[in-house]
């Protein structure tokens, strides 16, 4: 089973709808939930730390359920330029020789919003 | 503020061949990473490093060496080329690796090797 885990998409989605991703991680010991935004052939850049309590940023908004070890992301109101991949990226302690802690990405939902 | 700057940003390589991917950042941050990205795969991280004078390796280290000589700069080196290593080359860098999620990330570095 894969650390972190996503459905790849592409997700096609009309402008103005609401889209969710999900992802799913296998070691519950993770620590930090986060969701990267990557363009295409661009660098990935932080979009948002996902918290307990479930958290907000204007259209997005980001839910940990640690019970069933899974992350999500909802966008509303979606417009063109949130056309993009976004990574889920999990935390985790390791021990092993590797270091204290780790980033695990996933490999990515594409999804483009349709005009 | 430049943030993290790579180059080069393309290069094609042949088997065997070997070449410096050169990693620079302007925020004084402690912690650099090179990952690399594959389709189908999410980022790997190849090698790390704590501080200047510091590295340490990641999931997929063979086939490369680094170096951590400046704190602003990290090196990547291929010593000698193959065809599983095309890629896309990504350098980041953080302030610190509790926080390792604010990671900042350069544009990349598209490398194919024939």
């Amino acid at each position: 089973r894969k650390e972190v885990e996503q459905d790849p998409g592409p997700f096609n989605v009309p402008e103005g709808a609401t889209v969710a991703f999900n992802c799913t991680y296998s070691n519950s010991a993770s620590q930090s939930f986060f969701w990267y935004r990557q363009d295409c052939r661009k660098e990935p850049k932080l979009l948002m730390s996902v918290y307990s309590s479930g958290n907000e940023d204007g259209r997005f908004t980001a839910q940990l359920n640690r019970a069933s070890q899974y992350i999500s992301l909802l966008i509303r109101d979606s417009k063109l330029s949130d056309s993009a991949t976004y990574l889920c990226v999990v935390n985790h302690l390791l021990i092993s020789n590797f270091g204290n802690e780790k980033l695990t990405f996933g490999t990515g939902t594409r999804l483009t919003i349709i005009p | 503020n430049a943030g993290v700057t790579q180059t080069p940003k393309f290069r094609v390589l042949k088997t065997g061949q070997s070449m410096t991917l050169l990693c620079a950042q302007d925020m004084n941050h402690e912690y650099m990473y090179w990952y690399r990205q594959d389709p189908g795969m999410g980022l790997r991280l190849i090698h790390y490093s704590v501080g200047e004078g510091t590295t340490a390796k990641g999931e997929v280290p063979d086939g490369y060496n680094v170096s951590r000589l400046k704190k602003q700069n990290f090196l990547l080196g291929l010593e000698s080329a193959a065809p599983s290593q095309t890629s896309v080359y990504f350098c980041a860098s953080s302030y610190e690796e509790l926080n390792a999620y604010e990671q900042y990330f350069g544009p990349g570095t598209r490398l194919t090797v024939t």
